[in-house]
């Protein structure tokens, strides 16, 4: 079946970076857009941008663009995104989910908690 | 770029028939399809609607989607409640701009 099987809790300092990886497996990996959402704690869902599985085309919400950046592997069937200068309003669980035949997110990863913390 | 706005929260009794409500600050809602996400707590979010009121296979037809020109907004309903649809849900659209969109999401307590 579809699956996102994203990699696990990250605590970083202030400044540092971060790279969370999103793993795809039960479908042709470059078939697909995986898009980037996060979720502070108690907050809604946070759009951060997209990347072209195929091409490797990204494109970032303008809250993010300059500190993020969103690559894949093809050959591990992976997608990475990095947020950098990271700062305490950046801890939040950050989710993968693929753009489906649908036309809509139809697989979201299990999601990764990132703590920014001095 | 628009704004989704949802209500915070609503609250129903089981069987009954609630409907949750997402306005477009700008720009026609029907110019782009909505999406309704449903999000349990601890997990991450599943679609129970796309392109305004399709439902993907495996959601029960109790939930369903419009939307309203003359309000401007989308609407989830979902029809004789069950403690399990007790959950965050979110609608969503496309924005050239800034691509994908959320509404800050609806809390939906049954009571």
């Amino acid at each position: 079946q579809v699956q996102l099987v994203q990699s696990g809790a990250e605590v970083k300092k202030p400044g540092a970076s971060v790279k969370v990886s999103c793993k795809a497996s039960g479908y042709t990996f470059t078939t697909y857009d995986i898009n980037w959402v996060r979720q502070a704690t108690g907050q809604g869902l946070e759009w951060m941008g997209w990347m072209n599985s195929h091409s490797d085309n990204a494109g970032y919400a303008q809250n993010f663009q300059g500190r993020v950046t969103m690559t894949r592997d093809t050959s591990r069937d992976t997608a990475y995104m990095e947020l950098s200068n990271l700062r305490s309003d950046d801890t939040a669980v950050y989710y993968c989910a693929r753009f489906g035949p649908g036309g809509y997110f139809d697989c979201w990863g299990q999601g990764t908690l990132v703590t920014v913390s001095s | 770029n628009f704004m989704l706005t949802q209500p915070q929260s609503v609250s129903e009794s089981p069987g009954k028939t609630i409907t949750i409500s997402c306005t477009r600050s700008s720009g026609s809602i029907a110019s782009n399809y909505v999406q309704w996400y449903q999000q349990r707590p601890g997990s991450p979010p599943t679609t129970v609607i796309y392109e305004h009121y399709q439902r993907p296979s495996g959601v029960p037809d109790r939930f369903s989607g419009s939307i309203d020109s003359s309000s401007n907004s989308a609407s989830l309903s979902i029809s004789g409640l069950k403690a399990e649809d007790e959950a965050d849900y979110y609608c969503q659209s496309y924005d050239s701009n800034n691509p994908w969109v959320f509404g800050g999401g609806t809390t939906l307590t049954v009571l």
